[in-house]
């Protein structure tokens, strides 16, 4: 099946830092989507980028299908901004979801 | 819309017991799927559907058995609990058409099986 590998694993980061998370995978895919998981559980949906570059507030993410990889940018990052973001691709069917990236942000 | 609803919350379940957990959704959606997540593996895929009566297994399907009589739920039942199956429990929805994927995910079922 398709392998999706997100980097780095874990990220700690200092109030109004930006960073960039990256998201690999490894065949075609239909669509991707990012999430973040908040520290209660809750899967929040971010993104649903196939291709492009959408933002949405201090968050923006860019897919590139062609060279199977998608990033996730954080700018201003703020406390709320803890969690782990997954990155999860749709291919046969199936959403194929990555190990994440765990995000601490430090006041 | 109420969106993907899970029934229960958490459960604590001792070795052997049976129980199914609910999830439905009113978006008209055809597929739905079970997750299960562990600490540090992500979510893996157990059993999905793509329309009522019809299901297919997923990464880990062994140990749960679903069925899909509506296009509203799609219940995930646990035949005999063991304590590998302890875990947080996912339901996800979405349109099926070409460039509609986007998942749905419910709130989550953390189960405890003693």
């Amino acid at each position: 099946g398709i392998q999706v590998e997100q980097s780095p694993p874990d990220l700690i980061l200092q109030e109004g830092a930006n960073s960039t998370l990256r998201c690999n995978f490894s065949d075609s895919v239909n669509n991707l989507q990012w999430f973040h998981q908040n520290p209660w559980g809750q899967l929040i949906n971010l993104f649903y980028i196939p291709s492009g570059t959408k933002q949405n507030g201090r968050l923006s993410a860019t897919t590139v299908a062609t060279e199977r990889y998608s990033l996730l940018y954080i700018s201003s990052s703020q406390t709320t901004d803890s969690g782990v973001y997954f990155c999860a691709v749709y291919s046969w069917g199936k959403l194929q979801f990555g190990a994440g990236t765990q995000v601490v942000v430090t006041p | 819309n109420a969106g993907v609803t899970q029934t229960p919350k958490f459960q604590v379940l001792k070795t052997g017991q049976s129980m199914t957990l609910q999830c439905a959704q009113d978006m008209n959606h055809e597929y739905m799927s079970w997750y299960r997540q562990d600490p540090g593996m992500g979510l893996r895929l157990i059993h999905y559907s793509v329309g009522a009566g019809i299901t297919d297994q997923g990464e880990v399907p062994n140990g749960y058995n679903v069925s899909r009589s509506t296009t509203e739920d799609f219940p995930l039942r646990l035949l005999s609990a063991a304590p590998s199956q302890t875990s947080v429990y996912f339901c996800a929805s979405s349109y099926l058409a070409v460039g509609a994927y986007e998942q749905y995910f419910g709130p989550g079922t953390r189960l405890t099986v003693t």
